[in-house]
């Protein structure tokens, strides 16, 4: 699961800044997921993308997040105006085409950790 | 809509004695899979086993193994021969089998530390 490439690994932010994130899938990876960690919780999930289209957001706050995956480059989870809530662990996790997943090739990166000062 | 419960927020072990982790589910779904995740001191996550619900057979990992009940709706995690390199936050975690896609959402429980003693 090294594979799974984050960064920046920590990041300090004021509030009202705005905070974005990177996640370069596994070699051969197209489907990408966005996980949130608070503190002393469990991941929730956030996203679900595959390259140039959000297949499931639910998981999304209504205002000031957003994901994208485009054709070209990295994962970017972007947060806007940030708060002190916003501060968490933000974890991309990927899983190849639909071909060759059975429900255990998903790979988690190594995490994001969002600091809102 | 599925929830996972982890019903011991810590639990201790002596090094090389062997420990139980309880995992509890809820969902109307007859497909899916069941994960331990390992989230040590470094927090990255680590999939410790995992399990396919149509298989009746335990899965086992080395030291690792668990005890799937599926009328039960119960899933626990058991190490044996604890080693202190086992110390770490461990989620029990549900996913929903999709047979025309590649969804990989998991649905994550509160977890559980676990603290291996020497």
């Amino acid at each position: 699961n090294a594979g799974v490439m984050q960064n920046p690994r920590h990041l300090v932010r004021r509030r009202g800044q705005e905070a974005r994130l990177r996640c370069s899938p596994m070699k051969g990876h197209s489907h990408v997921y966005w996980y949130r960690q608070l503190p002393e919780e469990g991941l929730k999930f956030m996203v679900y993308l595959q390259k140039e289209n959000i297949i499931d957001e639910s998981g999304m706050p209504k205002e000031r997040f957003s994901a994208e995956f485009p054709k070209e480059g990295p994962s970017i989870l972007r947060i806007q105006q940030v708060v002190r809530g916003d501060s968490a662990a933000y974890f991309c996790a990927s899983s190849p085409p639909r071909q060759a997943i059975i429900g255990n090739t998903i790979y988690f990166g190594e995490g994001s950790w969002l600091t809102v000062v | 809509a599925q929830t996972v419960t982890q019903s011991q927020p810590e639990m201790s072990v002596q090094e090389a004695e062997t420990v139980t982790l309880s995992c509890t589910y809820d969902t109307s779904e007859n497909n899916y899979y069941l994960f331990w995740y390992k989230q040590p001191p470094s927090r990255q996550m680590i999939l410790v086993i995992r399990q396919e619900a149509y298989k009746q057979q335990n899965a086992t990992e080395n030291r690792f193994s668990v005890n799937f009940q599926k009328a039960a709706k119960s899933f626990s995690l058991k190490i044996s021969d604890s080693q202190l390199g086992d110390t770490a936050m461990y989620f029990c975690a549900f996913m929903k089998r999709m047979e025309d896609s590649s969804y990989g959402k998991l649905t994550f429980g509160q977890g559980t530390i676990l603290t291996v003693h020497p």
